[in-house]
Order: structure tokens, then sequence, then C-alpha cells
């Protein structure tokens, strides 16, 4: 069981947007600890694809944007390409468990 | 570039011991934290070691406390995860990542491309 939840699955026709969602508690995002969010395409490392809860990275396309609400973050992704297959996990830091927390990922999936 | 890359995987019986190794490059290897995360089988990502430039600093998931240690040689650019005691639910890829940003509220980037360590008799 992850410290952060989110959708195991989400889905989406190319060109739509779909949302991610991250939920923790008031040892981490409520705290309140940054959320960060990871692209891992198959068989590949994760990736940095959003820090301090909205920033991009460089090369990051601005179809990707995070925002964060009290104990909760989302990633919304528009305009998805098939490319976007992949899976999305969110990151933050638990006081309670003085530990850096994933969430347990969301495979997103383009139909 | 900027780039991590493990070493030092394999195949483990129950109670063995591994060392993994990261050789970081494209940057002040020196100036920088460390930390090695894994993924077990179709699992999510799991913390567990972090240790700051200088060594000063180390911190341990509860999972590894007391069996893995992790260290540095900043005259080779390298960080080390030295696994004893190794049981079969610490079968991941393990990666190594560079911390950044202020402490806590770090974030990982780069990561390697991850070295298999498979524990099974």
């Amino acid at each position: 069981q992850s410290v952060l939840t989110q959708p195991p699955s989400v889905s989406g026709a190319p060109g739509q947007r779909v949302t991610i969602s991250c939920t923790g508690g008031n040892s981490n995002i409520g705290a309140p600890y940054d959320v960060h969010w990871f692209q891992q395409l198959p068989g590949t490392a994760p990736k940095l694809l959003i820090f301090e809860n909205s920033r991009r990275p460089s090369g990051v396309p601005d179809r990707f944007s995070g925002s964060k609400s009290v104990t909760s973050a989302s990633l919304d992704i528009t305009g998805l390409q098939p490319e976007d297959e992949a899976d999305y996990f969110c990151q933050s830091y638990d006081s309670s468990l003085s530990a850096w927390v994933f969430g347990g990922g969301t495979k997103l999936t383009v139909l | 570039q900027v780039q991590l890359v493990e070493s030092g995987g394999g195949l483990v019986k129950p109670g063995g011991s591994l060392r993994l190794s990261c050789v970081g490059s494209g940057f002040t290897f020196s100036d920088y934290y460390m930390t090695w995360i894994r993924q077990a089988p179709g699992k999510g990502l799991e913390w567990i070691a972090f240790i700051s430039s200088s060594t000063r600093t180390i911190y341990y998931a509860d999972s590894v406390k007391g069996r893995f240690t992790v260290s540095r040689d900043n005259a080779k650019n390298s960080v080390y995860l030295e696994m004893n005691n190794l049981r079969v639910d610490d079968t991941a890829m393990y990666y190594c990542a560079r911390p950044q940003g202020p402490q806590p509220n770090n974030w990982f980037d780069p990561w390697g491309p991850g070295t298999q360590v498979t524990v099974s008799s």
C-alpha cells in the first residue's frame, strides 16, 4: 500500500485530456511538501516530468501540467499522443516516515 | 550530458550479498547528494537510501535499514550500495538517481537505466 494514492489506470483518445490524481495526507503533501511527477515509458527508467508541483523541466512539452491543493495533486495531460502511453508516478516527502515516498503509479492508455 | 550508469546486479541466493555501483558523468559529482530507488517487478517505486555529498548525512528506508549500506567515492564519481542478508522481496530493478532541490523537497533527476537484482534459491 503506497503512502500516496493514485488511480491504477486512466485512458483517453488521441487529442483528449486526462487527469491523474495523487492523494496524500497531512504528513506529506499536506505538510506541505512539494509534489513531483515522473513518466516511465515501457522498459525504461523514470524520467522527471514535473517538479515543485507545477514546474516543467526544459524539454517537457507544455501539454503536461501539474497542480497541488492541500493534501492532493494532479497531473494534467492535454492533446494526448500515442507516445504518452506510459506509467506515471507522483512523489513527495513524508515527515512521519522520514522518507521520500511515491504513489503506486498510474498506467495511461491512449486508445 | 549528465548521466548515471549502474552496475553490479545479478542473481543471488537468499541470505547472500551484492554490491551495486553507480558512476556519474557530465556533472561535478562531489557537489551532489545521491540516492538509490528500487522497483519490484510490476510494482511501484520505493526510495531506499540517501547519501549527502560529504557522506556526513545518510538515510535509509526501514525496509533495508541494518542490511544495506550506502557509500560513495567522489574521486571515482561513484556511489555504492552494499546489500547483505538479501531476501526474495529485495528482487527489483535498482536505480541510482540524483536528488535536486532543497531538502527534503527533493526531486530525482536524472536516473540511471537501472541494474536488476534477483534473489532466488
